[in-house]
C-alpha cells in the first residue's frame, strides 16, 4: 500500500469547514483513497472513499487532485462531535487486503 | 452501512487467565475479518487477518499461540487472549470489509481489556 502523510493535528472552529489534507505521492493507479475517523475510545468509522473523481456523501466530501498525489477531506460544517482522529489510507480494493493505519490527524473542533 | 459488533465491550481479568472476544458482522457475511490492537495515544496496529474456514494470518511479532483466532462462520470471528498478562491490556478492535466494490472496512466498537 502507498504511504500517506498527514499533519498530526488541526483545529477548526465549530460551524466552519474543516479541510484535512493527505499526501499520497506514491499512489498506484489501482489504489483507492479511503478516509476513516476514530472518536475517542470507539472503533474507527468509515467516512468516504474515492479513486480519481471527487466524491460527496452525507458525512463529507473528498477532493482528489488530478495527478492523484494528494487529497482533501472536507467536513462542510464541523461540529464538536467531529472531534476525532482522521486517517487517510491508500490501498487496492480487495476484501482480503489488510488496512494499515498511520498516525492520522487529530482534529479538534473548537466552540 | 454494514454493522460490526463486538462482545464484550470491556472486560477485566486476572493475570494468567484467558479471555475471548467476539466479533460479529450483523447484516452481511465476511469471509475475512481483521483484528487490531490499540494502546493509549497510539494508532491501530494490525494483529492478524482472520479467514473463514482456514487459519488466521498473523502479523510479524504477534504470537499466534497467545492470540488464538477462530473464524468458524461467515459472521463470527473470535480472538482469545490466552494466559493474559498486564501488558496485554489494550483496546482490541475488529473489522470486516463491506460489500461495496471498494471493500471499505467496517469496524466494531472495540473491546477494552484490562488484565490485573
Amino acid at each position: 500500500d502507498a504511504k500517506t502523510t498527514q499533519p498530526p493535528s488541526m483545529d477548526c472552529a465549530e460551524g466552519r469547514a474543516a479541510n484535512l489534507p493527505c499526501n499520497h505521492s506514491t499512489i498506484s493507479g489501482n489504489e483507492y483513497v479511503y478516509w476513516y475517523r476514530q472518536i475517542h475510545s470507539q472503533g474507527p468509522q468509515y467516512i468516504i472513499h474515492g479513486l480519481k473523481n471527487n466524491e460527496t456523501n452525507e458525512m463529507a466530501s473528498l477532493i482528489i487532485t488530478e495527478d492523484r498525489k494528494s487529497s482533501t477531506l472536507i467536513l462542510p460544517h464541523a461540529t464538536l462531535r467531529d472531534t476525532a482522529v482522521y486517517y487517510c489510507i491508500v490501498r487496492v480494493s480487495r476484501g482480503y487486503q489488510k488496512v494499515t493505519f498511520g498516525i492520522g490527524t487529530k482534529l479538534q473542533v473548537i466552540p | 452501512g454494514a454493522v460490526v459488533s463486538q462482545h464484550p465491550s470491556w472486560v477485566i481479568c486476572k493475570s494468567g487467565t484467558s479471555v475471548k472476544i467476539e466479533c460479529r458482522s450483523l447484516d452481511f457475511q465476511a469471509t475475512t475479518m481483521f483484528w487490531y490492537r490499540q494502546f493509549p495515544k497510539q494508532s491501530l496496529m494490525l494483529m492478524a487477518t482472520s479467514n473463514e474456514g482456514s487459519k488466521a494470518t498473523y502479523e510479524q511479532g504477534v504470537e499466534k499461540d497467545k492470540f488464538l483466532i477462530n473464524h468458524a462462520s461467515l459472521t463470527l470471528s473470535t480472538l482469545t487472549v490466552t494466559s493474559a498478562h498486564p501488558e496485554d491490556s489494550s483496546f482490541y478492535i475488529c473489522s470486516a470489509p463491506g460489500l461495496g466494490a471498494a471493500y471499505e472496512q467496517y469496524f466494531g466498537p472495540g473491546t477494552r481489556l484490562t488484565v490485573t
